[in-house]
């Protein structure tokens, strides 16, 4: 049920992007991303619902293929502040408890000045 | 603020104790939660969902009478370590979803240590 992230870790110098992606083996009905600092809890970045959507605010988007079981999150011009480990949740069908997610093993994402 | 509260934010037992853990909404009422358990640097995995006034659902391979979970209210989810280990020593996250279950709702986590 665990989805695969790749890559495992970035390293970014300020300004730069950066992909990272998640991938399932089993058919998807949502993706959550979150984004963790060392030693605190997770916190929520967006939800892609429906296959094909697209969300973003600033400038961290994100897309889900709902036919590849794919998604993906798209950092623009990073900034200090998006350092941390970036986790995707997956809800693997719509029948699911809402709320129950499997993680990825998460992307280490530093960024340099 | 937050919306999902956890309690304690840390704590050391000694091997062979309990230890129970809090984890509240508070702005709204949850009728499910899930507690996750996540090592030094490795993902947060799932353990189970709490069901308010219901049984909890545990994942494969979790010990439900190591981990045990009481969801007695609409706001109140409780996972009690019970014979803690060394081995148990982790970083423990409670979280909630509203109704719609859109978007979910982590606490701060607690971090155990058995000693």
């Amino acid at each position: 049920q665990q989805p695969v992230q790749s890559p495992q870790a970035v390293i970014l110098r300020e300004g730069e992007d950066a992909v990272i992606n998640c991938s399932s083996s089993k058919a998807l009905y949502s993706v959550h991303w979150y984004r963790q600092k060392h030693g605190e809890a997770p916190v929520f970045l967006m939800i892609l619902l429906k296959g094909g959507e697209q969300k973003g605010h600033d400038k961290i988007s994100a897309s889900f293929n709902e036919k590849k079981q794919q998604s993906s999150l798209y950092l623009t011009a990073s900034q200090l502040s998006y350092s941390g480990t970036y986790f995707c949740g997956t809800v693997p069908d719509r029948g699911s408890t809402l709320g129950r997610l499997y993680f990825g093993r998460g992307t280490q994402l530093t960024v340099w000045p | 603020g937050a919306v999902v509260s956890q309690h304690p934010s840390w704590v050391i037992c000694k091997s062979g104790t309990s230890v129970k853990i809090e984890c509240r909404s508070l702005d709204f009422q949850a009728t499910t939660m899930f507690w996750y358990r996540q090592f030094p640097k490795q993902s947060l995995m799932l353990m189970a969902t709490s069901n308010e006034g219901s049984k909890a659902t545990y994942e494969q391979g979790v010990e439900k009478d190591k981990f045990l979970i009481n969801h007695a209210s609409l706001t109140l989810s409780t996972l009690t370590v019970t014979s803690a280990h060394p081995e148990d020593s982790s970083f423990y996250i409670c979280s909630a979803s509203t109704h719609l279950g859109n978007t979910i709702y982590f606490g701060e986590g607690s971090w155990l240590t058995v000693v």
